[in-house]
């Protein structure tokens, strides 16, 4: 079965230092998605993006976080002055376009970001 | 999206079958169930989902409510490999998948 690829699976920065996570989704999906699961609590929302634009974004999205699809097969969230509170396991997801009948997200299996 | 409320934990002896409740009493009528669950801090799986019709995939089945305020996901044969936590997430289908995650139940397969 085709699969949502992250990498890496483990990143560990300073406080203030800028990361990029990597992502790549189904080759045949459309839209894309980043989520997080701060340790023990419930997975949040934080960004869609469908042809090139941020569809939807959360409150925890704020200009400190980027989407890119770079070049049409990744998708990268960047992060450009990490704070300790970004410390979360972070989720990239993928789905096929609306009204295909398959609306579910795949997720991949996520990287593990520690800010120091 | 509508609200849902799981129990926070179940048990369930591998080989029965597991029932997972979820109540969602607000639900719209253009809002679909969708469950989804998470082993062990993995990235959440997708399981199934519906609009008013019982569905069954290879995965599980899901029995809704005839008054759509109430459904079950049912794992007929919970193996060790089924621990996780599995959540009931209601929402509209349309251009955003956006899913909201609440804390689900976490249901655990014994020996």
């Amino acid at each position: 079965e085709p699969e949502v690829t992250q990498t890496p699976s483990h990143q560990v920065t300073q406080m203030g230092q800028e990361v990029i996570l990597r992502c790549v989704p189904i080759s045949n999906h459309l839209y894309f998605y980043w989520y997080r699961q701060i340790l023990g609590q419930k997975v949040e929302f934080l960004v869609s993006f469908y042809n090139n634009e941020i569809s939807e974004k959360s409150e925890i999205f704020d200009d400190q976080f980027s989407v890119e699809r770079p070049d049409g097969s990744n998708f990268t969230l960047k992060i450009r002055s990490t704070k300790l509170e970004d410390s979360a396991m972070y989720f990239c997801a993928s789905s096929e376009a609306p009204g295909q009948g398959l609306e579910k997200l795949f997720f991949g299996s996520g990287t593990q970001l520690s800010v120091l | 999206d509508a609200k849902t409320t799981q129990p926070p934990s179940m048990d369930c002896a591998e080989g029965r079958a597991a029932n997972l409740p979820c109540n969602h009493s607000t639900i719209s009528g253009n809002e679909y169930v969708y469950w989804y669950r998470q082993i062990h801090s993995q990235g959440p799986q997708y399981i199934i989902h519906g609009l008013k019709n019982n569905e069954t995939n290879e995965m599980a089945s899901l029995i809704i409510t005839e008054d759509r305020k109430s459904s079950t996901l049912i794992l007929p044969h919970a193996t060790l490999r089924d621990t996780a936590v599995y959540y009931c997430i209601v929402r509209v289908v349309g251009s955003n998948y956006k899913l909201t995650f609440g804390k689900g139940t976490l249901l655990t397969v014994n020996p």
